[in-house]
């Protein structure tokens, strides 16, 4: 059984275009993360939903936007795709409250290329 | 800010030889430290994770210490594989709602 699932697993599109990336946790947990892996491998946080509240936004364009419409499932949606949002974006869970035993889960990433 | 560093950036050895990496963070006030290990075009896995109470955490050949006064933490990795050829990867949490801070990464090479 898959923990993290994303999809798709690949996306290539043309700069202007929308587009969404959806992510699912069957692991009961009550937040979860989108970062972004650019091309030098860095990983970096964009957004923390907790229990479908945002709570941690890094100073991400207004053209991202996510949306909790469950614990168990936070989207990303993409408006006006720019050839700079290229990379390959991770979502993540966790449990958090337990007194820093907070392991977080990825899903396996989804590699989006804008042309 | 928290700014987390790891070094070397790229590792090679051969296999059975026993290794460390580092990882050092700006801000010792942290609240937990994890070690992931990234494998080509895949996801992150967890390896282990250390508590801000804690001084070290051991899972099978894997061994991680955390020393917050001199922000400093090690993977220490016995025996080497070829199987252990990945992208290591340590991050550090600040708060128990606070963004994850994570390193570059230490691309580790075991061969056979």
């Amino acid at each position: 059984d898959t923990a993290v699932s994303q999809t798709p697993k690949y996306l290539v599109t043309q700069m202007g275009n929308d587009k969404s990336i959806k992510c699912e946790q069957n692991l009961g947990h009550d937040t979860m993360y989108w970062y972004k892996q650019d091309s030098k491998k860095f990983l970096k946080i964009m957004f923390s939903y907790n229990n479908k509240e945002l709570i941690i936004n890094e100073t991400v364009p207004n053209r991202f936007s996510p949306k909790s419409p469950d614990k168990a499932h936070l989207n990303l949606h993409i408006n006006s795709l720019e050839l700079g949002d290229s990379a390959v974006y991770f979502c993540a869970s966790s449990q958090l409250g337990l007194a820093g035993g907070e392991t977080q889960y990825f899903g396996p990433g989804t590699r989006l290329l804008v042309l | 800010k928290q700014e987390v560093t790891q070094i070397p950036a790229a590792l090679s050895v051969p296999e059975g030889e026993n290794l460390v990496l580092n990882c050092s963070f700006t801000d010792s006030a942290i609240y937990n430290l994890q070690w992931f290990r990234q494998d080509p075009g895949k996801g992150l896995t967890s390896l282990l994770l250390i508590q801000s109470s804690q001084r070290e955490q051991t899972s099978g050949r894997l061994n991680a210490s955390l020393d917050k006064s001199s922000g400093r933490s090690t993977l220490y990795i016995a025996a080497s594989q070829p199987g252990d050829s990945a992208t290591y990867l340590c991050a550090v949490r600040i708060g128990g709602y606070q963004k994850v801070t994570f390193g570059i990464g230490t691309k580790l090479q075991v061969i056979p």
